[in-house]
């Protein structure tokens, strides 16, 4: 069965060191793999998008790398800050039109100062 | 200010009783989909549309009906709510192609 798996359900950081979230994937092939972030009562907001043909994508303090031989997503956050405490969900993108992503059950961070 | 719209934030029912969830987008967005969210099951698609008139069914479309008559608008209907639709609902929009959603504030409902 297809499955999506986000390594766990939470998880604690000291401010200022990276935090390293994992999403694994089985019996899909997408195209694309995203990544948003949800704050309690708020609806997801996106932050990233990589290909399949992409290994590594950055921006700012965030990086997402895409291995499709492992089926799996690393999303890391450097010199992590208290601000960034949320629920991180991962998302997979067939690309078969329908527009459909398909999502992890989230990674719930929290960074203490 | 872009931004998907949804109303309303809060809703408590009863069994039976015909409810409407609008959702309006200010992007001229092409793609808007409806998304449920339970605890342990994350995101899943109700329905979705691709322009005005083209509606399809997502993952879950059962108990739940759409219509996209203007670009704009994308209301959620649920004409006999049963308790197991007790969810918070999403609705997203998107350009065509770039695959990046943006979701409204949620709408939680609560079915008696």
């Amino acid at each position: 069965s297809q499955k999506i798996e986000q390594n766990s359900e939470a998880l604690n950081i000291q401010e200022g060191k990276t935090a390293t979230l994992t999403c694994n994937y089985t019996n899909y092939s997408p195209a694309y793999l995203q990544w948003y972030r949800q704050d309690p009562g708020r609806g997801p907001v996106f932050l990233l998008l990589i290909r399949e043909n992409e290994k590594e994508k950055r921006k700012e303090r965030l990086k997402v790398t895409f291995d499709t031989t492992l089926k799996q997503s690393l999303f890391h956050i450097t010199a992590s800050q208290p601000a960034d405490s949320a629920t991180y969900l991962c998302a997979l993108d067939l690309k078969t039109g329908a527009n459909n992503l398909f999502f992890g059950t989230g990674t719930r961070l929290t960074v203490i100062p | 200010e872009a931004q998907v719209t949804q109303n309303p934030r809060y809703l408590i029912t009863v069994t039976g009783k015909k409810l409407t969830v609008t959702c309006s987008q200010n992007m001229n967005h092409e793609y808007m989909s409806w998304y449920r969210q339970d605890p342990g099951l994350g995101l899943r698609q109700i329905y979705y549309s691709m322009n005005v008139e083209v509606t399809d069914k997502g993952d879950v479309p059962e108990g739940y009906k759409v219509s996209r008559k203007e670009k704009r608008n994308f209301p959620l209907i649920l004409e006999s709510p049963s308790p197991n639709q007790t969810s918070l609902y999403f609705c997203a929009s998107t350009f065509r192609g770039t695959g990046e959603l943006f979701f409204g504030e949620g709408s939680r409902l609560t079915v008696l």
